[in-house]
């Protein structure tokens, strides 16, 4: 079945640091991918997606480029700051009939510290 | 935000009791999907639904039941809650399956004593 396999945390860095967080997936077909964000004590949000090979995603900051290739979706900030503490997860949706549920990885816990 | 709410958003209950958790959402979106998180383990889905009264299972559905008798309300029962099932549970929502994103709700913390 599909899988994500995403690094394991926790991550601690100093604020304006080079965060990257890696992200690969086994799966069948061509599937979406996305990174999620849980601050503490909320729900998940929609950080990023992708939904070909090649295509790159970004917001605030953070960005995450599809290589089939390497099966993988890594996701990257160039400056992180206090406010970007929080659990990161990355998923996948396969493509085709029935594909109703993402499948997530673990998640990692990122701490950013002034 | 998705007007996704979820009720109770804390609960504590003694083992082989029901509970049931409701989710509510305002946006009329079709697909709805109950999660569990646990540490180590990211979240897993229990059941989806796809439709009023259609739903099916997903990766950890045993000891779980759903019910969507109304597109805007999706309900997990636990028949008679276990150890085990202490967790914090995930409502979502999504217009599409597939690529389409999903909307989380706040969670519900439920601690099975």
């Amino acid at each position: 079945g599909d899988s994500v396999t995403q690094m394991e945390g926790p991550v601690t860095l100093s604020e304006e640091a080079f965060l990257t967080i890696n992200c690969t997936y086994t799966a069948t077909g061509y599937p979406s991918l996305f990174w999620y964000v849980q601050y503490p004590g909320e729900g998940l949000q929609l950080l990023l997606k992708a939904t070909k090979a090649d295509d790159k995603g970004s917001n605030k900051g953070f960005e995450a480029t599809y290589r089939k290739e390497t099966t993988s979706f890594h996701l990257e900030k160039g400056s992180v700051q206090v406010s970007d503490s929080a659990v990161y997860f990355c998923a996948l949706t396969s493509s085709g009939a029935g594909s109703y549920q993402l499948t997530f990885g673990k998640g990692t816990k990122l701490s950013v510290i002034p | 935000d998705a007007g996704i709410t979820q009720s109770p958003r804390h609960k504590v209950t003694e083992t082989g009791t029901p509970v049931t958790l409701r989710c509510h959402q305002t946006e009329n979106h079709r697909y709805m999907y109950w999660y569990r998180q646990d540490p180590g383990h990211g979240l897993r889905l229990i059941h989806y639904s796809y439709g009023v009264k259609d739903t099916d299972k997903g990766e950890v559905s045993d000891g779980y039941s759903v019910s969507r008798s109304k597109t805007e309300d999706f309900l997990l029962t636990l028949e008679s809650a276990t150890s085990s099932q202490t967790s914090v549970y995930f409502c979502a929502i999504s217009a599409r399956a597939g690529e389409d994103e999903q909307y989380f709700g706040p969670g519900t913390r439920l601690t099975v004593t």
